[in-house]
């Protein structure tokens, strides 16, 4: 089966630690992205990849890092400098970074911060 | 004025009527408009994209786009308590190789 794996399903991380959040996809799609949503509200950019090796800050890019050696691989880690990571982690990818692309989505990570 | 507004909701429509879901925006250079939906706990999954002007019909589902206007709407005929669902509308900025998206719109189908 294609799709995108986001992996765990629920992290809970103490305050203090960082974590990574795995996203794995067998698309063949070039681009990947991360997204953060908190309740109630819509989906905010962290970062995205269009290509192997090289990746951009999204809009709330601060206390995150990731890294793209891979193309079907895209690890997203909170660290202790992100102040309030407690959120619905989203990954997706698309054929292509340009225009009409759509994006897909995994089945996402949720964060806890006890 | 916000990149992407929608009214949160909740829309609350009878079993059998349409749902009508409307977004506005802010760039008039924006291309493709999508529409997800949102189940609770869920991630979101695509329901219909639209780039140019005109109505687009996939099944239940309308997509109307007015880059005049700046709006894009859905429509669901027929609603279903299955649709039941947040609602979210995403566009690909002028020259931005990434979606916004807007809060979303919640959808009550009530029987």
């Amino acid at each position: 089966d294609g799709g995108i794996t986001q992996s765990p399903k629920y992290l809970f991380r103490k305050e203090g630690q960082n974590v990574t959040l795995s996203c794995e996809q067998n698309l063949n799609h070039d681009a990947m992205y991360w997204y953060r949503q908190d309740p109630g509200q819509g989906l905010r950019l962290i970062y995205y990849s269009q290509i192997v090796n090289d990746f951009q800050k999204g809009d709330i890019a601060e206390g995150y890092s990731v890294s793209r050696e891979k193309k079907e691989s895209f690890p997203l880690t909170v660290t202790s400098a992100q102040k309030n990571p407690t959120a619905f982690y989203l990954c997706a990818s698309s054929t292509s970074g340009g225009p009409t692309a759509t994006q897909y989505f995994g089945p996402g990570t949720r964060l806890t911060v006890l | 004025q916000k990149e992407v507004e929608q009214n949160s909701g909740p829309l609350s429509v009878p079993e059998g009527a349409i749902a009508s879901l409307n977004c506005t925006y802010s760039d008039r250079g924006s291309q493709s408009f999508f529409w997800y939906r949102q189940y609770s706990g869920k991630s979101p999954e695509l329901i219909m994209s639209i780039y140019s002007n005109g109505d687009k019909e996939d099944g239940r589902f309308t997509a109307q786009l007015n880059k005049a206007s700046q709006y894009v709407s859905l429509l669901i005929r027929d609603s279903q308590p299955s649709d039941s669902a947040t609602y979210l509308c995403a566009l690909e900025q002028t020259a931005a190789s990434k979606l916004t998206f807007g809060t979303g719109t919640r959808l009550q189908v009530t029987l």
